[in-house]
């Protein structure tokens, strides 16, 4: 079945760095990928829809300047953020679309900011 | 704009008993799919299952079983003689269908925090 891979699982970054959050499909081609966040004891909220080769769509109330979102190939995205501060701090979450199937998610980046 | 609902917050059960979370929608679309997914601790989603809208039937896999009901918008997920291992948070969402350029895009439910006591 579809692989979703996300790296790295977790990171700590200091307040004030940036980090980068990469999304793979391991054995299809993605043409739409999706970032998803997710707060302590909350739903998830989907933040961006990337798509390869041109730029991403962000749903209201995300920063795309804060939120980075590079979809180059057909395999891979990757979730840029930038200036990190404490309220960033999250659960982020990837999924890939192959148009007729179930809808596959990578295991997610713990996201602490301090 | 298309809205999930799962009332139940929090629910305990003990070992052996059977469970129904409640899962109601909204969406204008006429054609629709709705999922149910399970996040245990660890933070991953795992899939359970994906229902077209056109598609009634109600579907059982081994102790799963998901009653759709679109006369009332709802989406049920029963699990049959709960074990210790099916503690976790179980999320109901829903997504444009499949042709739809939209599709992919969820919209989920608060979650159902499910604790399955010994």
């Amino acid at each position: 079945g579809a692989v979703v891979s996300q790296h790295p699982s977790w990171v700590i970054c200091k307040s004030g760095t940036s980090v980068k959050i990469e999304c793979r499909s391991l054995d299809f081609q993605a043409t739409t990928m999706f970032w998803y966040r997710q707060f302590p004891k909350q739903s998830l909220m989907l933040m961006a829809t990337s798509n390869e080769g041109s730029k991403a769509t962000y749903e209201q109330g995300v920063e795309k300047d804060k939120f980075l979102i590079n979809h180059a190939s057909l395999t891979l995205s990757t979730l840029t953020v930038t200036s990190a501060h404490p309220e960033d701090s999250s659960f982020y979450i990837c999924s890939a679309r192959i148009v007729g199937s179930p809808l596959h998610f990578g295991n997610g980046t713990r996201l602490t900011v301090t | 704009a298309q809205k999930v609902t799962q009332a139940q917050t929090e629910i305990s059960v003990v070992e052996k008993e059977d469970v129904t979370l409640d899962c109601v929608y909204e969406t204008r679309d006429t054609t629709y799919y709705l999922f149910w997914y399970k996040q245990p601790p660890s933070g991953e989603l795992v899939f359970l299952i994906r229902r077209n809208s056109f598609d009634e039937q109600n579907e059982i896999s081994g102790r799963y079983s998901w009653n759709f009901q679109k006369s009332t918008s709802s989406f049920n997920f029963t699990i049959t003689a709960s074990q210790v291992v099916d503690s976790a948070v179980y999320f109901c969402a829903l997504s444009e269908a499949s042709g739809g350029t939209s599709y992919g895009k969820l919209t989920f439910g608060q979650g159902t925090i499910l604790t399955v006591h010994p």
